[in-house]
Formats: C-alpha cells, structure tokens, sequence
C-alpha cells in the first residue's frame, strides 16, 4: 500500500527556515511527480510545488517563489521543501501529494501524506 | 492564473437526498478537473479525476460532468460518511489550483 509520511515541521520565528521531509513507501516512488499542497487553518488548500520523477521540472506557486525549493533524493524515497524566509502566513498544515499516475503525470493527487504542521510565529 | 469558484459554500441535506456541487472555473480547463473529498482532521481524497473517472474505490454514487468552464460532482443518494468539504483543481495549467471548497453537511 502506498504511504507518504511528513516531517520536519514545527514552530518557527518569522524569518527563519524549515526543512519539510516525506517519506514514501509502498510504491516505485523513482516513477512518480511529487507535490506539496498546504492548508492554513480553517482554510482551504493551496497547491505550492511539483517536482518531476526525475526532477527536470519543477515549478511553483507564486506565493512561494523563490523562498521555497523543492527536491528529491529517489535513492531514499524521499521528498523535501526547503523552506526560507518564512512569514506568517506560511503558516498551515502541508501535505506532500503524490500524481495519480507513474511514469507520465496527470497533476492529480491520489495519495496524501498525514500532513505535517508549520507555525510561523514570534 | 486560473480561478476556480465552488458553489455554494455549504449543503445541508437529508441521507438519502441529491447533491450538486458546482465548480466554475474563469478559463477552460478543458476537462482537466478533480475533485477531492476532505473529512475533519484528515488529507483530501481524490473522488473524481478528469471530469468524470470515478477513482479506485469511490462508490458510484459519486458521479463527475462538466466541460469547458462548468463542472458538477453529483452526489446521487447522501449516505452520512459523505460528509465532509468538497474541492475541485484542476491541471490545464500552472499554477494548479483548488477552489474554495463546498462543505457538505447532513441534516
């Protein structure tokens, strides 16, 4: 069965950095894009990255350009978000999301972590 | 950026009952549309993909139409595990994204 767990998260001053983990097992994790969709409390979801199975593409929402890098090591079956320059409103619980389908993407998400929360607070 | 715009905001209806949830989006997203299902304290469940493709173990039920810039998840007879906050995205483009959400209540 497939199965993505976060971590990383947890309080942070604005400002300051974070580095999101997931692990995924239960699939050919090398095959797959990966994504990250955040919520902020009591709202809705925010899709922010994709990175490619084989990280050639890569792309993200504006609200998080050039402060956040996502990236992947398939050799550990993992994906990251480097976050910088965190702000208040980066606040949320943030999800990684794996493509619906392996080896050609179709950019919907059928397998979610747990999610994981970031508070950016001082 | 393309909008998406969920209607209406919350449905409250009898087990048993009809739901049409809405999803307007402000261009063509050519059919490329999901919808997810989000319970209390839980991560989204894909329902839907590409209007109308039941996902692996979605009840039938849950039935998806829609084209250009109007999509509709319909609900066919509420059963009370179906409640939760329902979000359409779609995939025509970057940036991807979600729409506000319908959450679904039963009476």
């Amino acid at each position: 069965e497939a199965q993505l767990v976060e971590s990383g998260g947890g309080l942070v001053q604005p400002g300051g950095s974070l580095r999101l983990s997931c692990a995924a097992s239960g699939f050919a994790f090398s095959t797959y894009s990966m994504n990250w969709v955040r919520q902020a409390p009591g709202k809705g979801l925010e899709w922010i990255s994709y990175i490619s199975s084989g990280s050639s593409s890569i792309f993200y929402a504006d609200s998080v350009k050039g402060r956040f890098t996502v990236s992947r090591d398939n050799a550990k079956n993992s994906v990251y978000l480097q976050m910088n320059s965190l702000r208040d409103e980066d606040t949320a619980v943030y999800y990684c999301a794996r493509d619906r389908r392996g080896g050609w993407p179709d950019n919907f998400f059928d397998c979610w972590g747990q999610g994981i929360l970031v508070t950016v607070s001082s | 950026e393309i909008v998406l715009t969920q209607s209406p905001a919350n449905l409250s209806l009898s087990p048993g009952e009809s739901a049409t949830l809405s999803c307007r989006a402000s261009q063509s997203v050519s059919g490329y549309l999901a919808w997810y299902q989000q319970k209390p304290g839980q991560a989204p469940r894909l329902v839907i993909h590409e209007t109308s493709n039941r996902a692996t173990g979605i009840p039938a039920r849950f039935s998806g139409r829609g084209s250009g810039t109007d999509y509709t998840l319909t609900i066919s007879s509420l059963e009370p595990e179906d409640i939760g906050v329902y979000y359409c995205q779609h995939r025509a483009d970057w940036p991807l994204t979600f729409g506000g959400g319908t959450k679904v209540e039963i009476k």
